[in-house]
């Protein structure tokens, strides 16, 4: 079965920093995302991204985040300078439409910053 | 963002018994309702999608949608000790095809 692939599963990083989560979507997929989840807390969105553009994004996704699809099946999230309370699980996902199709995410990047 | 709520449980049931679990939205416009399963530590799981009024059913699971109470809720029948878990109602908003996701209900099913 398809999947999407993230690396690096853990990565520790040490406040104000920078960090690129990668991620590989299902291949035929249109749409990406990335969402964050804080450890006992909800699934948070944070971008959508189609077309080679940004359709929407979160509060959360302020000027320190960005993505960027520089190939034709890397999609990666940049945090520029990380907070302590950037660490959480990010999840990538990858869905074929809009609408009626649900995501698949991948298994998740655990972002530690200390 | 309009909200998605859900009991937190833990909802506890005894194995092969009928476990029910509920979700309500605030957004009148959502169209695709879903639900997915977090074991821990793990990433969400697709389990079940519906639109229409009514009940859908896949196997054990039966996701069931009242869009005049804007209500969701999911039936496991004959719940297995592996169904534990943390389920999560998840409804699309706005443009981006973003899924506003509830904060989950544990369940636990006891042998």
């Amino acid at each position: 079965e398809p999947e999407v692939t993230q690396t690096p599963s853990h990565q520790v990083t040490q406040m104000g920093q920078e960090v690129i989560l990668r991620c590989v979507p299902i291949s035929n997929h249109l749409y990406f995302y990335w969402y964050r989840q804080i450890l006992g807390q909800k699934v948070e969105f944070l971008v959508s991204f189609y077309n080679n553009e940004i359709s929407e994004k979160s509060e959360i996704f302020d000027d320190q985040f960005s993505v960027e699809r520089p190939d034709g099946s890397n999609f990666t999230l940049k945090i520029r300078s990380t907070k302590l309370e950037d660490s959480a699980m990010y999840f990538c996902a990858s869905s074929a439409g809009q609408g009626d199709y649900g995501y698949t995410f991948g298994s998740g990047t655990r972002l530690t910053v200390v | 963002q309009k909200e998605v709520e859900q009991n937190s449980g833990p909802l506890s049931v005894p194995e092969g018994a009928i476990a029910s679990l509920n979700c309500t939205y605030s957004d009148r416009g959502s169209q695709s309702f879903f639900w997915y399963r977090q074991y821990s530590g793990k990433s969400p799981e697709l389990i079940m999608s519906i639109y229409s009024n009514g009940d859908k059913e896949d196997g054990r699971f039966t996701a069931q949608l009242n869009k005049a109470s804007q209500y969701v809720s999911l039936l496991i029948r004959d719940s297995q000790p592996s169904d534990s878990a943390t389920y999560l109602c998840a409804v699309n908003q706005g443009y981006g095809n973003k899924l506003v996701f509830g904060a989950g209900t544990i369940l636990r099913v006891k042998s």
